[in-house]
């Protein structure tokens, strides 16, 4: 069954900590996206990659990282420099030819 | 200002009524998505549309290219249909997508 694993579901963060998200594909895509969910907001890009090794900055890419090793993975970094890092966290996969975007059933992270 | 506004926001009906929810765009695009976000928080994709209208089950989905609107509607509406509808375009200058807000319908039986 293809599709896009998200895990952990749920994620807390001390501060000063970094945390990791993970996100994995099956479904042969280049292209890959974390977006940020917060109440009353639209979905904002953080990040997006379409190869292998190469990854560019979205719209509110500070104080976060990724990394684009494999094609099926696409790792978050939820860094200590981002001040305000809870929200509900998006990640999706696309062919870059075409149009359609399949999400993963996201994570959750708070502060503790 | 937001590239895609939805309205309403927040939508209660009756089971069996007909809705619809309206999304307008400034910007140029290749493709409009109608998406739909349970309680869980998954996404999935109902609508793909660069003009025209498509129909799946009791949903369906317009678009005026001319006008940069859109319009899903649901026939019969069942209470499994309450969920949060998100309207999104890909713009075509680059591999953006812009969505919008979101629109929160709940059915009641």
């Amino acid at each position: 069954d293809g599709g896009i694993t998200q895990s952990p579901k749920y994620l807390f963060r001390k501060e000063g900590q970094n945390v990791t998200l993970s996100c994995e594909q099956n479904l042969n895509h280049d292209a890959m996206y974390w977006y940020r969910q917060d109440p009353g907001q639209g979905l904002r890009l953080i990040y997006y990659s379409q190869i292998v090794n190469d990854f560019q900055k979205g719209d509110i890419a500070e104080g976060y990282s990724v990394s684009r090793e494999k094609k099926e993975s696409f790792p978050l970094t939820v860094t200590s420099a981002q001040k305000n890092p809870t929200a509900f966290y998006l990640c999706a996969s696309s062919i870059v030819a075409d149009e359609k975007l399949f999400f993963g059933s996201g994570t959750q992270l708070s502060v503790l | 200002k937001n590239e895609v506004e939805q309205s309403p926001q927040n939508l209660t009906a009756q089971e069996g009524e007909f809705i619809t929810i309206n999304c307008s765009y400034s910007v140029g695009i290749s493709a409009l998505h109608w998406l739909q976000q349970h309680p869980g928080g998954g996404i999935v994709s109902l609508f793909m549309l660069s003009s025209g209208k498509k129909k799946h089950g009791r949903l369906i989905a317009t678009i005026n290219i001319q006008e940069k609107h859109s319009s899903l509607h649901i026939t019969a509406s069942h209470p499994r249909d309450s969920a949060v509808y998100i309207c999104a375009v890909r713009s075509n200058t680059g591999n953006q997508f812009y969505f919008g807000t979101g629109t929160s319908l709940t059915v009641i039986p």
